[in-house]
């Protein structure tokens, strides 16, 4: 069975800052997709970038990019330029049939 | 514009009760997905399908049950609510694996509390 792991239970950067957050997967299948999905204290599960597996080229959306490591089953989040409104549980999902996330990371952008 | 919803919102239930929660897209998705949502273990999925009359266990999916008799509709019930059912439920749809923008889009919550 696929599995997501975010090991990085609580995360706090001052604004402004560079922060990376980590996910890895185990999978056997080749073709698959991953996303992050952000939610805010609103509880609205927002998309924040998606990446397709056979896609080597790294995802980016604005401020947010992926560094995805397909032999090593990694997936990290980079988010630049910090802002208050970043703050967030961040959620990191596999996807070949179903869905499945991670148990989540939860970011504080300080001022 | 497409959208999913939740109904209701908020629930309080008593232990033993059966409950049902609602979930209505309007994406024409053939997929759905209900989730719980539990602090410490992220969203774990209950049950999906993948088109009408197609129902799907997943990871956590005793004590709960659901039936699609249209695209759009993918209604969960808990037979006999228990206290270790309380929890926020999520519906989500998206279009079928291997299809251009495969994401899942998400209802806003039902924040179910049984007492």
């Amino acid at each position: 069975a696929q599995t997501v792991t975010q090991s990085q239970p609580e995360m706090s950067v001052q604004e402004a800052e560079t922060v990376t957050l980590s996910c890895t997967y185990d999978t056997s299948e080749n073709n698959y997709y991953l996303f992050w999905y952000k939610q805010p204290p609103s509880r609205q599960m927002i998309l924040v970038i998606r990446q397709e597996a056979y896609k080597q080229q790294n995802a980016t959306e604005n401020r947010f990019s992926v560094n995805f490591q397909k032999a090593a089953k990694s997936f990290s989040l980079k988010i630049s330029d910090s802002q208050l409104g970043d703050t967030a549980m961040y959620f990191c999902a596999f996807r070949d049939d179903k869905i499945i996330f991670g148990k989540g990371t939860r970011l504080h952008i300080l001022p | 514009d497409a959208e999913i919803t939740q109904s209701p919102r908020h629930k309080i239930t008593e232990t033993g009760r059966q409950v049902t929660l609602a979930c209505h897209q309007t994406w024409n998705h053939n997929n759905m997905f209900w989730y719980r949502q539990d602090l410490g273990h992220g969203l774990r999925l209950i049950h999906y399908s993948y088109g009408v009359h197609d129902t799907n266990k997943g990871e956590v999916s005793d004590g709960y049950s659901v039936s699609r008799s249209n695209t759009e509709d993918l209604p969960l019930t808990l037979e006999s609510a228990a206290s270790s059912q309380t929890s926020v439920y999520f519906c989500a749809s998206s279009l079928e694996a291997g299809a251009i923008g495969t994401e899942a889009f998400f209802g806003q919550g039902t924040r179910l509390t049984v007492v």
